[in-house]
């Protein structure tokens, strides 16, 4: 089946520009983690949406960031007045509710972006 | 609190002999384990859980971990690597709810 899609693969924008990245998650995962990369580094928590929650925001660097999820599906992440240290490659994954904790995370194939 | 340490940053082995990837974690309760691999430009691919079930745990391609809880350690092992499992290696621990915890990763190395 259909694994969980981000968009674009790769962004390349000038500092200070606005950016979104889209993930679509695995039909029927009520769970949706944003995370970033930085070049080797581990992954950085961004923020959890389960179901109708209100999110998870702990992890989001600045008030530049930002990300909403309509209708229980879709998410866009947005980051406001770009910065060089925001270039990463950002991660997005899926789970079926986490419950217990024992529900493996699905995860796309990241956005790449890159600030001039 | 929870944390995981990955006891190797770099790990390089010949075609063909063992694998060995060393995770070690802290956690106050009950944690569920994972094992990702993640391949150059792509996305983490969960290579097998550990969720209180059998301690030891086969994974796909032929990777396998054995929970060991006296020891807080959660090793990867493979008795044969080949030239494809050359990739990124993440521990993965959570203890209830959704926080997730990665391990630093370890960047195994297949020499031909």
């Amino acid at each position: 089946g259909a694994g969980v899609s981000q968009s674009p693969s790769n962004k390349v924008t000038e500092k200070g520009k606005d950016v979104e990245l889209r993930c679509d998650p695995i039909s029927g995962h009520t769970a949706l983690y944003w995370y970033r990369q930085s070049l080797g580094q581990g992954l950085e928590f961004l923020i959890y949406f389960q179901g109708n929650s209100a999110p998870d925001k702990s992890g989001l660097p600045s008030d530049r960031f930002s990300a909403e999820r309509t209708g229980g599906s879709v998410s866009t992440l947005t980051i406001q007045r770009t910065q060089q240290e925001d270039s990463a490659v950002y991660l997005c994954a899926s789970s079926l509710s986490p419950g217990g904790g024992n529900q493996p995370q699905h995860f796309g194939d990241g956005t790449r972006l890159s600030i001039l | 609190a929870q944390s995981v340490t990955q006891l190797d940053s770099h790990v390089s082995v010949s075609e063909g002999t063992p694998v060995l990837l060393r995770c070690n974690y802290s956690s106050s309760y009950s944690p569920s384990l994972f094992w990702y691999v993640q391949h150059p430009n792509k996305g983490l691919q969960l290579l097998l859980k550990y969720t209180s079930a059998a301690t030891l745990v086969k994974g796909i391609n032929g990777f396998e971990a054995e929970f060991k809880k006296s020891e807080t350690s959660f090793h990867l092992t493979k008795p044969s690597a080949h030239m494809s499992d050359a990739a990124e290696y993440f521990c993965v621990v959570t203890t209830g709810g959704f926080k997730t915890i990665f391990g630093a990763g370890t960047r195994l190395f297949v020499k031909a």
